[in-house]
């Protein structure tokens, strides 16, 4: 069965103070993994997709990277506005249109 | 939210009434899906569609069934609803081609079964 663990659950960091996220995953064949930024009250909105140990990829203050078991989001000097829920998927190969497995998620709270 | 609607966006509804859902995308998207999403769960899948009248059940699928007569519009129905079924539900749409891409979500839609 395919599974997605998320930590912490909760990270509060001072304005900043650079941290990572971390996400382990268990599949039969990664198609994908997939990070997502939620805000309260609204939809997950999509960050990043790594499809391949050794990967990474950055948007502004956020990189995401990947192993063959975990994957982390580093976040660098971050800010209040960084301030949400962030979400790990991972896709399954030959899955097809099968959805996504996600991680239930770590809620950072960025301080002044 | 690339293209995709939700509706209604809340509904209270009392146990045993039957309730429809609607996601709407504007994106020409193949693949649809409908995901809940509660306290202590990541999101679980419900059903999803590879193509119009072409739909299959996901993790959580008891209780609800789907129905997609055009590309655009995905209909989630609870028969008849019950507490446990009080959830934030959310759309989603992903790629055009053969192998399935990034899934992209709607605004959500917050049902609570009294």
């Amino acid at each position: 069965e395919d599974q997605v663990t998320q930590s912490p659950e909760a990270l509060r960091l001072q304005e900043g103070e650079s941290s990572s996220l971390n996400c382990s995953y268990t599949v039969s064949g990664l198609r994908g993994l997939f990070w997502y930024r939620q805000d309260p009250g609204k939809g997950p909105e999509f960050l990043f997709t790594l499809y391949s140990a050794g990967e990474e990829k950055e948007k502004e203050r956020l990189k995401a990277t990947l192993t063959k078991k975990e994957s982390f989001l580093h976040i660098t000097a971050p800010k209040p506005e960084d301030s949400a829920t962030y979400l790990c998927a991972v896709g399954k190969a030959g899955g097809g249109a099968d959805g996504l497995t996600f991680g239930k998620g770590t809620h950072l709270i960025i301080q002044p | 939210d690339a293209g995709i609607t939700q509706s209604p966006r809340h509904k209270v509804t009392e146990t045993g009434t039957p309730v429809t859902l609607r996601c709407h995308q504007t994106e020409n998207h193949r693949y649809m899906y409908w995901y809940r999403q509660d306290p202590g769960h990541g999101l679980r899948l419900i059903h999803y569609s590879y193509g119009v009248k072409d739909t299959d059940k996901g993790e959580v699928s008891d209780g609800y069934s789907v129905s997609r007569s055009k590309t655009e519009d995905f209909l989630l129905t609870l028969e008849s609803a019950t507490s446990s079924q009080t959830s934030v539900y959310f759309c989603a749409i992903s790629g055009r081609g053969a192998f399935q891409e990034t899934q992209y979500f709607g605004p959500g839609t917050r049902l609570l079964v009294l």
